[in-house]
C-alpha cells in the first residue's frame, strides 16, 4: 500500500452504534489530520494530530473521539451519531505542521447515519 | 482569520477549451495557496502551490495558477481542457500566524465542479 488509506470505505450505523475509521500513512509524516465533507459545505478541519499529540481539534463534538496510537495511523472513533454527521470523512497526511507542506488526502470514507 | 472564495460553483466548457477557475483569497499575512482537485468517490490531490516564490505556478496535468497578491487572486487556468479534467476543484489557503508561526491548517473553498462537454 502507497499513500493514505482509509478503511472502511462505506459505513452504514444507526445512532447508538459504535464504529471506528481507521487511517493509515506509508509516507513516513509526522502530521495527520482529520476532516469532514458534507454536500454543499466547504471541507472542515476536525482534528490536528502532530508526532501523536493532538494539537488542534475544531469544536468537534465529544461523539468523535480521534486516536493516534503512533505516527502512522489515526481513528476516529464514533459513538452515538446524528443523522447530521452523515458525510465523507476524510484523513490526510503532512510531513508535518508548516503551512506550505502538502496535505496528501486518503479516499474517505462515506458514512451513512440512521 | 483567512477565507477563500471560489467563484462559481458550477463551470461547463468544452474539450479544448480554456478552463478558468476563481479563487479569491483574504489573509492579514502573506498566505500559501493551494489547488486541490477531486474526482468522484477519492480523496483530493494537490494540483499546485504557490509558498512565496515564482508568481506563476506551474502544476499537474497541464494546470497552472497566477498568484496576484493586488487582486488577492489564485485563478486556477488550462489552456485546453480535456474529458479527464471533469472533477472538483478546491482552492485553499494555510495560516501563517504573524511571526511566522505556522499551524498547517488549511481553508478550504467550496469548491467547483467542472465539467466537460464533448
Amino acid at each position: 500500500e502507497t499513500g493514505v488509506t482509509q478503511t472502511p470505505r462505506h459505513l452504514v450505523m444507526g445512532m447508538t452504534n459504535k464504529k471506528s475509521l481507521k487511517c493509515e500513512q506509508h509516507l513516513g509524516h509526522n502530521a495527520m489530520y482529520w476532516y469532514k465533507q458534507s454536500a454543499k459545505k466547504p471541507l472542515e478541519l476536525m482534528f490536528v494530530y502532530s508526532l501523536e499529540e493532538r494539537v488542534e481539534n475544531n469544536s468537534v463534538p465529544s461523539r468523535f473521539s480521534p486516536e493516534c496510537p503512533n505516527s502512522s495511523h489515526l481513528f476516529l472513533h464514533l459513538h452515538t451519531l446524528q443523522p447530521e454527521d452523515s458525510a465523507l470523512y476524510l484523513c490526510a497526511s503532512s510531513r508535518d505542521r508548516s503551512s506550505y507542506n502538502e496535505q496528501f488526502f486518503g479516499p474517505g470514507t462515506r458514512l451513512t447515519v440512521l | 482569520a483567512q477565507s477563500v472564495t471560489q467563484l462559481g460553483s458550477h463551470v461547463s466548457v468544452s474539450e479544448g477549451a480554456l478552463v478558468l477557475l476563481r479563487c479569491n483569497y483574504s489573509s492579514s499575512v502573506p498566505p500559501y495557496l493551494f489547488w486541490y482537485v477531486q474526482y468522484p468517490n477519492q480523496g483530493l490531490q494537490l494540483l499546485l502551490k504557490y509558498t512565496s516564490a515564482a508568481t506563476l505556478v506551474k502544476g499537474i496535468n497541464g494546470f497552472e495558477a497566477e498568484f496576484k497578491k493586488s487582486e488577492t487572486s489564485f485563478h486556477l487556468t488550462k489552456p485546453s481542457a480535456h474529458m479527464s479534467d471533469a472533477a472538483e476543484y478546491f482552492c485553499a489557503v494555510s495560516d501563517v500566524v504573524a511571526g511566522g508561526t505556522s499551524y498547517g491548517k488549511l481553508t478550504f473553498g467550496q469548491g467547483t465542479i467542472l465539467t466537460v462537454h464533448p
